[in-house]
């Protein structure tokens, strides 16, 4: 079965301070791999997307993720973490069409 | 903006109630899936409608039904409301791609007491 597995439920970090946000996955099939973001009392937004194409994917407000099938992984980073940036974060794997999230990531940012 | 909206943002019921959520998916797509986000969980899937069918189911009973209409937007029904019913529901738009990428409304929230 197709599964994903966030690494921390909570990541607390300073501003201005490098951002690791870590998920695995568990594929039989080439996956479609995301990354939503969710602000208080709202719904997800996209973040990023990695379809198959370059392993580097680049999404909004500077965050990047890396498709490495090796290690399973899919980790999210930013170089500079900001105050914005506080939120929970969630990684999410297609299995035909429907999405299977992560338990998330609530991010804290530190003055 | 996604240009998913949902309605209402808010509701509160009591138990053994029955509710209906509505959607409107973005423009251009043709795909509606549904989630249900419990207090501190990642959301779960509870269906999709594609072109007005059914179009896979997670593992929910079968008091949580669906309708897409015409016009692509949606309704999530659930009958014989129980307090752990009580989450965020999401409604998310997308075309029928292989990717799927989905774009999500804002939620609904709801409370059974």
């Amino acid at each position: 079965a197709q599964s994903v597995t966030q690494l921390g439920s909570h990541v607390s970090v300073s501003e201005g301070a490098l951002v690791l946000l870590r998920c695995n996955y568990s594929s039989s099939v080439p996956p479609y791999l995301f990354w939503y973001v969710q602000y208080p009392n709202q719904g997800l937004q996209l973040l990023l997307k990695y379809t198959s194409a370059a392993t580097l994917v680049k999404g909004i407000n500077g965050f990047e993720a890396e498709f490495k099938k090796s290690e399973t992984s899919f980790h999210l980073t930013k170089p500079s973490a900001h105050m914005s940036d506080a939120a929970e974060y969630f990684c999410a794997l297609n299995q035909g069409g429907k999405l299977i999230f992560g338990q998330g990531t609530e991010l804290s940012v530190k003055p | 903006e996604t240009g998913v909206t949902q309605s209402p943002t808010h509701l509160i019921k009591t138990r053994g109630q029955q509710v209906t959520l509505r959607c409107s998916s973005q423009s251009g797509h043709n795909t509606v899936s549904w989630y249900q986000q419990a207090l501190g969980q990642g959301p779960q899937f509870i269906f999709q409608y594609y072109r007005e069918e059914e179009n896979g189911r997670g593992n929910f009973p079968p008091r949580f039904s669906g309708l897409q209409f015409p016009n692509y937007s949606s309704e999530l029904n659930v009958n014989a409301l129980e307090l752990d019913d009580s989450a965020l529901y999401l409604c998310a738009s997308s075309l029928a791609t292989r990717e799927n990428i989905q774009y999500f409304g804002a939620g609904t929230r709801l409370s059974v007491l």
